[in-house]
This record gives C-alpha cells, structure tokens and sequence, in this order.
C-alpha cells in the first residue's frame, strides 16, 4: 500500500538559511498535517491543510509558512533557520470521515549548524 | 488543555515477559490511537481505539480503551526484541483532528 512520502529524508542548513521540506500524501487522502519533533520529544503539531485551506494552526513560529497544491502535496517553507530548528519534521495524512486516523511520513531529518 | 501522560516512562525487559503501558488523562477523548516509532523515523500506526471499553488485538498486543474514553492501555504478551522502540498514545484535539501525543513510553527487550 502506498505510504506518505517526504523528501529530502536529511538536510543540513546554515543558520538564517531557507528550507522547503515536501510531503506526499496517501493517494485520496485529502487532510494534510506537519509536525515536529524535537530529541526526546513527542510530536508538537504545527499546521493543517484540508482540501488545499489551512484547517489549522498550531505551535508554528511566524517564519514559517506552508500550503497544500492540487495535487494534495504539501510544503513547509522555513525561512531565518536557527539553531533550535534542528529536529524531525513529520507530514501525516488522513481522510475525511477518519481524521483522527493520520499515516504519518518517514520524516525529514533537519540540522541547523 | 487536553493532555496525555503515559507510563512508564522507560521499561527495559527480558524477552519472554509481559508488560502493560499506560495512557491516561482528565479528558475525554473521542478516540485514540497507539503508534510505534523507531529511531529517526516516523510513527507507524498500531490502532484506533474508538468505543469505551473497547478491546483490540494485534498478534501478541492487547489495545484497550476505557469505558469513559479517559484511558488506554496496551499489553504486550511474550514481548521478543524486535518489539523494542517507542510507543506513543495520540489522540485527536480540535475540529481537525491534530493529534496531541503523550511523552510516549521507551521499551527496551533484551534478548
């Protein structure tokens, strides 16, 4: 069965970089969620997309931003990385009906050095 | 603020035993759901519970939902090394359904 992908898998970014991290949602699922997690941490989530709107918003710092396409991909746009970005970011997706139900990606591994 | 908590924290076994994690909080929950997640990768899914009460097996884990949906609980029978990882309860907040985690529970078996 197809799964949620997210590229790259690892990125190593300087201090006040950019970084666009890209997920690929379960085909028809049309509720996308990102969110990190920092070492030793749960997962915190960050936003939502849901039929391309954002559906809702949590712990996101303002320099970050992220829409979903018409394809249903999503992307997370960070802008002035720092040091305390450095973490996994997980993209999961769901269906409607079954929200609570969310697949979740392999996640992509982010260094700020 | 809905909040999760689990314990143990850390539970280190020898393989052949039993063991129970637990989940719990002072709110109701609609559903919730176990995930496993191994070093560096994402959470796979183990189950929804969704009914109080409600009872699910897996092979050799045992899912059990609280008859007020405040708690679960998940039992491993004959735990082997490879069960070895992180298991995290989730469950469902807001009208989208982002998921709040607990601390998540650190299970080590040794062979």
């Amino acid at each position: 069965a197809a799964g949620v992908i997210q590229s790259p898998r690892h990125l190593i970014k300087e201090k006040r970089e950019t970084a666009t991290l890209k997920c690929y949602p379960i085909p028809r699922h049309d509720t996308v969620y990102w969110y990190q997690q920092g070492p030793g941490q749960d997962p915190q989530f960050l936003i939502s997309f849901y039929e391309k709107m954002q559906s809702d918003k949590g712990s996101i710092p303002d320099r970050f931003s992220a829409q979903q396409f018409s394809d249903y991909h999503s992307e997370l746009n960070m802008s002035s990385l720092e040091l305390g970005d450095s973490a996994l970011y997980f993209c999961a997706s769901s269906l409607t009906g079954v929200r609570e139900t969310q697949y979740f990606g392999p996640g992509t591994r982010l260094l700020v050095l | 603020t809905q909040l999760l908590e689990q314990s143990p924290q850390f539970l280190s076994i020898q393989e052949g035993e039993n063991l129970t994690v637990y989940c719990n909080s002072s709110s109701v929950f609609s559903s919730l759901q176990w995930y496993r997640q191994e070093p560096g990768e994402g959470p796979v899914l183990l189950v929804t519970v969704v009914t109080g009460g409600e009872v699910k097996k897996l092979k050799r884990l045992t899912f059990q939902f609280g008859d007020a949906r405040k708690d679960s609980s998940l039992h491993i029978t004959a735990a082997q090394p490879g069960d070895t990882g992180l298991y995290l309860c989730a469950g469902p907040s807001g009208g989208y359904n982002k998921l709040i985690f607990g601390a998540g529970t650190r299970l080590a078996v040794h062979p």
